[in-house]
């Protein structure tokens, strides 16, 4: 069935360092790849989404491309904020399974000053 | 607009009690889900509705019963609690399954003793 991994975490970053949370996926279909964060005390809301292979995802600075050929979801942010922290999960969904969200297990970011 | 809301916050429960957890939206959406999260594990599907009317399983049903009388509500019965159902429960809602962006509560934190 389809599934989702992702790095595991805690990951502590400086502020202003480059982030990466490694994110891929199996999938018998052509899926639509997201990440959402959740902040402490709060639901999950959607960051970025890419519907096919080698579109790229983007908001609030952080950035993710379909990768087809790697099977891989990657999100990656350029200097990350003390704000940022917070727990990322990737998830994918596809429409010859119903459709439905699955999630992985999530990455927790901590950001320090 | 109060997008998606969840009753209550916070719960705790007795092994072999029952209660609902209620989770409204008023967006309008046709596809509603529960989600139950749980350390290392992101969030498993419990059970979801694409329709008034219309319930189906997800990942993780045994122990839960949800109804859609309403467009608007979707709540989720624990019909006797065991303590493996501690977990915090998110509600959310969409358009559509695919690509759509799903808008998820606040969530509820339920301890079951």
């Amino acid at each position: 069935g389809n599934s989702v991994t992702q790095m595991e975490g805690p990951v502590t970053l400086s502020e202003e360092a480059f982030l990466t949370i490694n994110c891929t996926y199996t999938a018998t279909g052509y899926p639509s790849l997201f990440w959402y964060v959740q902040y402490p005390g709060e639901g999950l809301q959607l960051l970025l989404k890419a519907t096919k292979a080698d579109d790229k995802g983007s908001n609030k600075g952080f950035e993710a491309t379909y990768r087809k050929e790697t099977t891989s979801f990657h999100l990656e942010k350029g200097s990350v904020q003390v704000s940022d922290s917070a727990v990322y999960f990737c998830a994918l969904s596809d429409r010859n399974q119903g459709g439905k969200l699955i999630f992985g297990q999530g990455t927790e970011l901590s950001v320090k000053p | 607009n109060a997008g998606v809301t969840q009753t209550p916050k916070f719960q705790v429960l007795k092994t072999g009690q029952s209660m609902t957890l209620q989770c409204a939206q008023d967006m309008n959406h046709e596809y509603m889900s529960w989600y139950r999260q749980d350390p290392g594990m992101g969030l498993r599907l419990i059970h979801y509705s694409v329709g008034a009317g219309i319930t189906d399983q997800g990942e993780v049903p045994n122990g839960y019963n949800v109804s859609r009388s309403t467009t608007e509500d979707f709540p989720l019965r624990l019909l006797s609690a065991a303590p493996s159902q501690t977990s915090v429960y998110f509600c959310a809602s969409s358009r559509g399954v695919g690509n759509y962006e799903q808008y998820f509560g606040p969530g509820t934190r339920l301890t079951v003793t």
